[in-house]
């Protein structure tokens, strides 16, 4: 009952930049846009997240549609490192509680 | 800071064998939760604590699986008898807050323990 959707897998090289596609068309106005990310054999690690404003962090970046049915996840310079798996993630509210629910993510390949 | 512990990293068993997993979170978060992975799938919310109470389990399989965690610390999940459908990855993670899952909570994640049901 994932509420995003996204490309399955992405190839880029190294130190160009990444933009990792997500659409929640079905968002509401409260929903946070999350985003995660798992390296091989590890659990998931935060990335970042936003509401309706353009996010920067030491990681990424993250831009969101004006509308909010989007959003894209920028790498600036992808390295070798950054080769994982990406959830966009929206909360859902069930049984009086907030949760994350993971779809099947974005394998990103960053090739040398 | 030390981050989230699990153990054990690894575990094979048979089929109808019971298995228990165990997880110590960041000190001071207040929540806890475990996930299941599948093979090719996104992270799957089974039990979510805050505290030593339960928050949401409406995803556990409760004829089998079971977790507590004693003392609004540690916590342990258990399968009995285990399947081979419960072959994944399971994920312990914590956050912070003690209001249950905020909206701009983080959770960080164990390493998680794999298990092989044969």
């Amino acid at each position: 009952d994932a509420k995003t959707t996204q490309p399955n897998s992405m190839e880029s090289n190294e130190e160009e930049p990444v933009h990792l596609p997500c659409n929640h068309s079905t968002i509401s106005g409260t929903d946070y846009i999350h985003w995660y990310r798992q390296l091989p054999s590890q659990g998931p690690e935060y990335v970042i997240h936003g509401l309706t404003s353009n996010v920067n962090n030491r990681m990424a970046s993250l831009a969101i549609a004006e509308d909010r049915k989007s959003s894209t996840l920028i790498l600036h310079r992808a390295t070798l490192r950054d080769a994982a798996v990406y959830y966009c993630i929206l909360t859902i509210t069930q049984g009086g509680s907030e949760k994350l629910v993971f779809g099947k993510g974005t394998k990103l390949t960053v090739n040398p | 800071e030390a981050g989230v512990a699990q153990s054990p990293r690894y575990k094979i068993i048979e089929k109808r064998q019971s298995v228990a997993f165990w997880c110590n979170p960041i000190s001071g978060h207040a929540t806890l939760y475990w996930y299941q992975q599948i093979l090719g799938q996104g992270p799957k919310l089974l039990i979510q604590f805050q505290n030593n109470g339960v928050v949401d389990d409406s995803q556990l399989p409760k004829d089998r699986f079971s977790a507590e965690r004693l003392k609004g610390v540690d916590s342990t999940l258990k399968i009995q008898p285990a399947k081979l459908e419960d072959s994944a990855v399971y994920l312990c993670a914590s956050s912070l807050t003690g209001q249950g899952w905020q909206s701009t909570d983080t959770q960080y994640f164990g390493p998680g323990t794999r298990l092989t049901v044969l």
